[in-house]
């Protein structure tokens, strides 16, 4: 998966607690996305970053969801007081400019489970 | 959202057949890709298309652009066991300010192969 890393593989939350997904771009690489997949469906788009800048969050919800990027260290998926539905799979894409032909490479994920 | 129809959903096939899958779109993609992902794994990619009518392989894939932009078709010839997981596809524009590498995936298409 070309370098971009993802911690923790899996999280076990209990409803109402908060989950902290990390991402490490390749070396190199200044913009991430963030996607979602539940069981059984494609993945959907979150939110895009730039370093310090959230460049396109149509795809996030409004309230309990954020992501930054700051501009040292990984990028964060921040999901505050999660509820069951929450419960999925959240990858993590780089690229390395805003080029929009740039392949993407995902991580190998982050298995949220809210028990 | 953009929604991307991919089809089929499912195939249950014999080592040694060929395999077809495609995915079509109401609005147009620059880039279509197609990724590969396995269980607890992120998506990998195979193939990426960049121009309307191209026609690319890798190995035993192949995979055209559609000359509408609008769609797209993967091949796998001599299926082999290891050929197992889901297949999606994924259309990507450029030339939009926020977009930058965005992909929009479809729902995907789970291969099993029999030995």
């Amino acid at each position: 998966n070309a370098g971009v890393m993802q911690n923790p593989r899996h999280l076990v939350r209990r409803r109402g607690q908060e989950a902290r997904l990390r991402c490490s771009p390749v070396k190199g690489h200044s913009h991430v996305y963030w996607y979602r997949q539940l069981p059984e469906e494609g993945l959907k788009f979150m939110v895009y970053l730039q370093k310090e800048n959230i460049i396109d969050e149509s795809g996030m919800p409004k309230e309990r969801f954020s992501a930054e990027f700051p501009k040292e260290g990984p990028s964060i998926l921040r999901i505050q007081q999660v509820v069951r539905g929450d419960s999925a799979a959240y990858f993590c894409a780089s690229s390395p400019s805003r080029g929009g032909n740039e392949k993407l490479f995902f991580g190998s994920g982050t298995q949220l489970s809210v028990l | 959202g953009q929604q991307l129809n991919q089809s089929p959903q499912s195939m249950f096939i014999q080592e040694g057949e060929d395999v077809s899958m495609n995915c079509t779109s109401s609005s147009i993609f620059n880039t279509w890709l197609w990724y590969k992902q396995e269980p607890g794994e992120g998506p990998v990619l195979l193939i990426a298309l960049y121009k309307a009518g191209e026609l690319t392989s890798n190995g035993r894939l192949t995979a055209q652009f559609g000359i509408t932009r609008k769609d797209s078709f993967l091949n796998i010839s001599a299926s082999i066991p290891s050929d197992v997981g889901i297949y999606f596809c994924a259309g990507q524009r450029r030339g939009e300010e926020t977009s930058g590498s965005r992909l929009t995936f479809g729902e995907g298409t789970q291969l099993t192969v029999n030995p």
